[in-house]
């Protein structure tokens, strides 16, 4: 059982379009990061969220931390084909492993032009 | 300033061959982390050490792979006997402090392919 459910797992649309991407889980979170991967690199980290209900917006991206701290979205306004790339959501459970990243499956996107 | 840098980026090892990965974190960067990344999967936790402690090694999946960190810095992390199951992407990342709130930058990972 993967304790972090992303969804969808892919998703294609075109460009100029909007959409959302959401992360879940049974299990509270002390904190949780949305990060983006392209082919052949490691993980890049786009946003990192503490507090329950927090938004945070990086240009076209708007990110939330749900009120329970279990679940997590990922909204893009008017996807260019640059946003291309697995999303991964990545959680650390409260208490002494803190430090532990706990991944998702990530949900594969492309924009096409 | 640099990132995370890893080596090899590729690295095919006949099965039954003992390989070893090197990590370089960022310069001053107190934890580091080890994940393993398989084709389609998000990447899971392998180890972490706080400078040149190993504080978790809960994730590594078999008593043939070790992985250390001597002088707080450069980390290596060896797999003995490679079986074809150990193919991945190896994924190293680096934080400033420890714990919650202090963000992890990743290397581009070691692709290892065991034939």
């Amino acid at each position: 059982t993967q304790l972090l459910e992303q969804s969808p797992q892919f998703l294609s649309i075109q460009e100029g379009e909007n959409l959302t991407v959401y992360c879940n889980s049974s299990s509270v979170f002390s904190s949780l990061q949305w990060y983006r991967q392209e082919p052949g690199e490691g993980p890049v980290l786009l946003v990192t969220v503490v507090t329950g209900g927090e938004v945070k917006k990086l240009k076209r991206l708007t990110f939330q931390f749900g009120d329970a701290r279990k679940d997590s979205s990922l909204h893009i306004t008017a996807a260019q084909p640059g946003d291309t790339g697995l999303y991964l959501c990545a959680g650390a459970l409260s208490g002494g492993s803190n430090y532990k990243l706990t991944f998702g499956k990530g949900t594969l996107l492309t924009v096409n032009p | 300033g640099a990132g995370v840098s890893q080596s090899p980026r590729y690295k095919v090892a006949k099965r039954g061959q003992d390989v070893a990965l090197r990590c370089d974190p960022i310069s001053g960067h107190v934890s580091l982390f080890w994940y393993q990344q398989a084709l389609g999967q998000g990447p899971e936790f392998l180890t972490y050490f706080q400078n040149e402690a190993q504080l978790d090694k809960s994730g590594l999946p078999s008593d043939r792979f070790f992985a250390e960190r001597p002088e707080g810095s450069v980390s290596t992390l060896k797999i003995q006997r490679t079986q074809q199951e150990d193919s991945a992407v190896y994924l190293c990342a680096s934080s400033l402090g420890e714990g919650r709130g202090y963000e992890q930058y990743f290397g581009p990972g070691t692709r290892l392919t065991v034939t």
